[in-house]
């Protein structure tokens, strides 16, 4: 099994729409909790943190499950500026290492 | 600016020839990592160093060295040993404990491409 585990998508959504992606990680022992934007063939870079009692930045809000072992991410009223690959990140102890997902892929049409 | 940099953005390599990823850093941060990415898969974490002097493999280290000799270079040196080479690696920097956020900051990329 893998250690996080992300739908890899297509989501394909028109603008507007709410979308949600889920994300579960193995180790229960993970203590932080990221979600990162892609963009293709482009570096990863920081959307947001999650936190245990969820937080919200603008259009998007993160959650975190401690119990079902999963995060999720939520992003109201699409823009067509969101199409890109979201991925999971989780360190599983400490902050030597971020453990990344495949990502999941999100595709915004008019 | 404040950043991390890589180079070469694109590089094309001949089977058996050893080739070397550059990594600078100017954002004062301890730590630095090398990931690779290919296609529908995740990042996965090839070495990592915490200081000057001193890094410790990741999960797929095999066919890969580098070095710290500086806090601002983590070179990336990609041997003919390494299989499968042809990906895209991503360099990344964060502070150190004291100021961590968790948030990784990563260069734009090497694309290598082995003929």
């Amino acid at each position: 099994r893998k250690e996080v585990e992300q739908d890899p998508g297509p989501f394909n959504v028109p603008e507007g729409a709410t979308v949600a992606f889920n994300c579960t990680y193995s180790n229960s022992a993970s203590q932080s909790f990221f979600w990162y934007r892609q963009d293709c063939r482009k570096e990863p870079k920081l959307l947001m943190s999650v936190y245990s009692s969820g937080n919200e930045d603008g259009r998007f809000t993160a959650q975190l499950n401690r119990a079902s072992q999963y995060i999720s991410l939520l992003i109201r009223d699409s823009k067509l500026s969101d199409s890109a690959t979201y991925l999971c990140v989780v360190t599983p102890g400490g902050y030597n290492k971020l453990i990344f997902g495949a990502g999941t892929r999100l595709a915004v049409h008019p | 600016d404040g950043g991390i940099t890589q180079s070469p953005k694109y590089l094309f390599r001949k089977e058996g020839q050893n080739v070397t990823l550059s990594c600078e850093q100017n954002l004062n941060h301890d730590a630095m990592y090398w990931y690779r990415q290919d296609p529908g898969q995740g990042l996965r974490l090839i070495y990592y160093s915490q200081i000057v002097n001193d890094f410790q493999k990741g999960d797929i280290a095999e066919g890969y060295s580098v070095s710290r000799e500086k806090k601002e270079s983590f070179p990336l040196t990609v041997t003919s040993a390494q299989k499968n080479p042809t990906a895209f690696y991503l360099c990344a920097s964060r502070p150190g404990r004291r100021m961590n956020t968790g948030e990784l900051f990563f260069g734009e990329g090497s694309r290598l491409t082995v003929l």
